[in-house]
């Protein structure tokens, strides 16, 4: 079992709906990441945090410690949004990130 | 803007042949990572280093070694290619010295070996 596990792994949606991709992990953290990655492989930050919740724009990341939780929400789609959205943390003691395999999102017009 | 750049998008390289990937940032940040990308595994670390000359073994690091003279510069060598080696490879850098921190990728290499 991986340590990072997101759900799900491939998702459709069209324009304009609300999308909510999971991340669980099974290990104490420092912190999470959320990541974009574009067709073509270029890979963006999007978030990183320990607690509570960020937003920027019309994505929002939250993180439950005590659960080992975390999701990302997007608001009001747009084609443009459609690539690969990847969950990586931090564990405690440790200098590594560890990456869930992505959920794949396609949105549609 | 933190820019971190690779030598190539796409390589084609024979069996056996020695590889060099080499990756660059321009933000002075102290760590830089190698990482490989396969469908259904993620992205896997290969070797990372928090200063010049100095790295560390990720958690695949078989089949390949790097090299970081400058601060900027961290290049990864295939001695010996093979075809297990046809992979997406990205390279990142983060500023917090020891700290994974928040990471900035390059735009990745596409390395098919035949």
């Amino acid at each position: 079992k991986n340590e990072v596990e997101q759900s799900p792994q491939n998702l459709t949606a069209q324009e304009g709906e609300f999308i909510t991709i999971n991340c669980s992990y099974s290990v104490g953290i420092s912190a999470l990441h959320w990541l974009q990655q574009h067709p073509g492989g270029g890979i963006v930050s999007l978030f990183m945090l320990s607690s509570g919740k960020k937003k920027h724009g019309r994505l929002i990341a939250t993180i439950n410690i005590q659960e080992k939780h975390s999701s990302l929400h997007i608001t009001a789609s747009h084609p443009r949004d459609s690539a690969v959205y990847i969950c990586a943390v931090i564990p405690y003691n440790t200098d590594k990130l560890i990456f869930g395999t992505g959920t794949r999102l396609q949105v549609f017009p | 803007d933190v820019k971190v750049t690779q030598s190539s998008r796409y390589l084609v390289k024979r069996t056996g042949e020695k590889v060099f990937l080499e990756c660059v940032q321009d933000m002075d940040h102290e760590n830089m990572f190698w990482y490989r990308q396969d469908p259904g595994l993620g992205l896997r670390l290969i070797y990372f280093s928090y200063d010049v000359k100095m790295k560390e073994k990720g958690d695949i690091p078989e089949g390949y070694s790097v090299s970081r003279e400058k601060k900027e510069r961290f290049s990864l060598i295939l001695e010996s290619a093979s075809t297990n080696q046809t992979s997406m490879y990205l390279c990142a850098s983060s500023l917090e010295y020891r700290s994974p921190g928040e990471q900035y990728f390059g735009p990745g290499t596409r390395l098919t070996v035949t």
